[in-house]
């Protein structure tokens, strides 16, 4: 596509309703990130994937968050039973080369998905 | 840990005027890339300029420029003739360079500075 989208735009849950959010990056973009941006903040990281490989989720806050990558492509951002802490903008970005690789390679933001839970 | 500060929540400019926003950050690292992003209002962040650490020279990007002190840890952005389409989110951000000189990958961002542009 184009460019990074992300689906839903807007989400609203009840606390301890379960969500995902997804992302479509750039086709054949090989890492994909993900970052939340509270209110007010900065985006933090929160994981990341290579092709199909999680090779880093230390930004994930709780257990209650889980991401998958199947095929490498489109991925989920899974939240279970959801707080009102983890109201925010996830942002999803994709780029060209493997993380660790020899060059520099610009992350594309998608638009995020605003998610709000009562 | 890298922290990135940026210590102006909002500025504002009259527009064509130009306008500096500050950012400071701090880390042990001697390899690392430094960024200024663009978030419009409900629109999505877009790189603005980058700086990589080890090269002396100060980006530019048409109006935007850089003026990037590695000894202070001080990384600024200089918007020139600004528009309104400049009204914005800006956020800086430090990204460390791989183990082979490349992108490190995790973007580590300040809170950001909400800039203005009044017609």
């Amino acid at each position: 596509g184009a460019g990074v989208s992300q689906s839903p735009r807007y989400k609203v849950a009840k606390r301890g309703q379960d969500v995902a959010l997804r992302c479509d990056p750039i086709s054949g973009h090989v890492s994909l990130f993900w970052y939340q941006q509270a209110l007010g903040q900065g985006p933090e990281f929160l994981t990341y994937f290579q092709n199909e490989a999680q090779l880093d989720k230390s930004g994930l806050p709780s257990d209650r968050f889980f991401a998958e990558r199947p095929e490498g492509s489109v991925s989920t951002l899974k939240i279970q039973r959801t707080q009102q802490e983890d109201s925010a903008v996830y942002l999803c970005a994709s780029s060209l080369s493997f993380r660790d690789s020899f060059s520099y390679n610009e992350q594309f933001f998608g638009p995020g998905t605003r998610l709000t839970v009562l | 840990a890298q922290t990135v500060t940026q210590s102006q929540p909002e500025m504002s400019v009259q527009e064509a005027e130009t306008v500096t926003l500050s950012c400071t950050y701090d880390t042990s690292e001697n390899n690392y890339y430094l960024f200024w992003y663009k978030q419009p209002p409900s629109r999505q962040m877009i790189l603005v300029i980058r700086q990589e650490a080890y090269k002396q020279q100060n980006a530019t990007e048409n109006r935007f420029s850089v003026n990037f002190q590695k000894a202070a840890k001080s990384f600024s952005l200089k918007i020139s003739d600004s528009q309104l389409g400049d009204t914005a989110m800006y956020f800086c951000a430090f990204m460390k360079h791989g183990d082979y000189g490349g992108s490190q990958g995790n973007l580590i961002f300040g809170k950001g500075t909400k800039l203005s542009v009044k017609p």
